[in-house]
């Protein structure tokens, strides 16, 4: 079952903050997350692997809640490059199931 | 780096025509996927191959087979093709033992 993002869709001003959050139903033992600008393909941004994880790459970062089962990607201070559409993976017996992704689109 | 391609970037096709979508990795990986890509569903795993010649089916294997003669190449075929296959296909590789995928450019299909 695929994980589910929200929201599906956010508009930002360069230096606002975003949050995207994704939820499973199942018990979670790894989150990726992945931006995908439009026509391109999807590049990977970090995975989380144990409970309670914090990562950071830039100014983006993620959260890892194994107890609610649930991850958050967090965007500060956003700049026109972080546009795309962004998904969550999570990890099942060597592939990712994916969430349905939220576009988030970053205006000057 | 890794590199990921795809036979074609856009095709247009016949319902009913026997469609061949190739990828290739340069990397040596084992593990490699098919996706399709459909606004406000996601990336929604077709098949999944973790060696040359095995296959694993993903969530939405219907209407579409695969190949792994060789370790860098994975195909998807679509036996008959049909309207409700229009879509944007994305191809995966991932080395054994971690959890990284490295995307192609996509192919989008039309089925006509």
């Amino acid at each position: 079952q695929q994980p589910v993002q929200s929201p599906q869709a956010v508009i930002l001003r360069e230096g606002e903050d975003a949050v995207i959050n994704c939820s499973s139903s199942k018990a979670l033992y790894s989150v990726h997350w992945y931006r995908q600008k439009h026509g391109e393909a999807p590049v990977f941004l970090m995975i989380l692997l144990k409970g309670g994880e914090q990562k950071g790459h830039e100014k983006i970062s993620a959260s890892f809640n194994e107890k609610k089962q649930q991850s958050s990607l967090y965007l500060t201070a956003s700049q026109l490059s972080y546009s795309g559409t962004y998904f969550c993976g999570t990890g099942e017996g060597g592939k990712l199931i994916f969430g349905q992704g939220t576009e988030l689109s970053v205006k000057p | 780096d890794v590199k990921v391609t795809q036979s074609s970037r856009y095709l247009v096709k016949r319902t009913g025509e026997k469609v061949f979508l190739e990828c290739v990795q340069d990397m040596d990986h084992e593990n490699m996927f098919w996706y399709r890509q459909d606004p406000g569903l996601g990336l929604r795993l077709i098949y999944f191959s973790y060696d040359v010649k095995m296959k694993e089916k993903g969530d939405i294997p219907e209407g579409y087979s695969v190949s792994r003669e060789k370790k860098e190449r994975f195909s998807l075929i679509l036996e008959s093709a049909s309207t409700n296959q229009t879509s944007m296909y994305l191809c995966a590789s991932m080395p054994g033992g971690e959890e990284t995928q490295y995307f192609g450019p996509g192919t989008r299909l039309l089925v006509l």
